[in-house]
């Protein structure tokens, strides 16, 4: 399979404690994007970089947050000191920047990881 | 602020009737994007919509864009069980954000 992947798939951790997820892009995809759901919402952005930069963070990112994807490969996002607010899908996606104007630009997204705090 | 919009956010479809999602978007835009969600998933691209007036159609489903109207719609035609489902439009900002709407959950019955 050579989709977006993302590990753990599920998380459980009490508030307070500090959590990791891991996102794999699409091999030749020099985009990703991090994005969180809640339930009956539709997807939120969080983050973006391209290859190691992070370009783009939203203010929904508190100083809680920190992204990372140090070699343009995979990324990891930490949330520090868990709140019960935080209990969501994390959701990564990838895409290709193209030369090409007429480029879709489409995101392809992992399965996620859901996150609970107890 | 943008604001996608779309409606119905539910809808209760009869196996082989016709239906029409709508959604709104609050600035210009060419590039409108369809995902669909199942239950527990993630999303899965439909397609993408790149210039006014852009039709593309997949099996029972089609998209189009209206980017003076700032209006996309889904049209489904004699809906299946098999397209039950969260469907999802979402705007994409020069920075390559995505800002979705908060999705339809469509049921189809039998």
């Amino acid at each position: 399979d050579t989709g977006v992947s993302q590990d753990p798939r599920h998380k459980i951790t009490k508030r307070g404690q500090n959590v990791t997820f891991r996102c794999d892009p699409i091999s030749e995809h020099n985009r990703l994007y991090w994005y969180r759901q809640t339930l009956g919402q539709g997807p939120e952005f969080l983050t973006y970089f391209q290859n190691e930069a992070q370009l783009e963070k939203s203010r929904l990112l508190s100083d809680r947050f920190s992204a990372e994807r140090p070699k343009g490969s995979f990324s990891t996002l930490e949330i520090q000191r868990t709140e019960q607010g935080d209990s969501a899908m994390y959701l990564c996606a990838s895409s290709l920047e193209s030369i090409w104007l007429a480029s879709s630009d489409t995101q392809y997204f992992g399965p996620g990881t859901r996150l609970t705090v107890l | 602020e943008l604001k996608v919009e779309q409606n119905p956010l539910f809808l209760s479809m009869q196996e082989g009737k016709n239906y029409t999602i709508y959604c709104n978007y609050s600035t210009t835009s060419d590039r409108l994007y369809w995902y669909r969600q199942d239950p527990g998933k993630s999303l899965e691209s439909l397609f993408v919509l790149l210039s006014n007036g852009a039709v593309k159609q997949e099996g029972r489903l089609m998209a189009s864009l209206d980017t003076k109207a700032r209006l996309s719609t889904l049209h489904i035609t004699a809906a299946v069980h098999d397209l039950s489902a969260t469907y999802f439009c979402a705007w994409m900002s020069s920075n390559y954000k995505l800002t979705f709407g908060k999705g339809t959950l469509l049921t189809v019955n039998p």
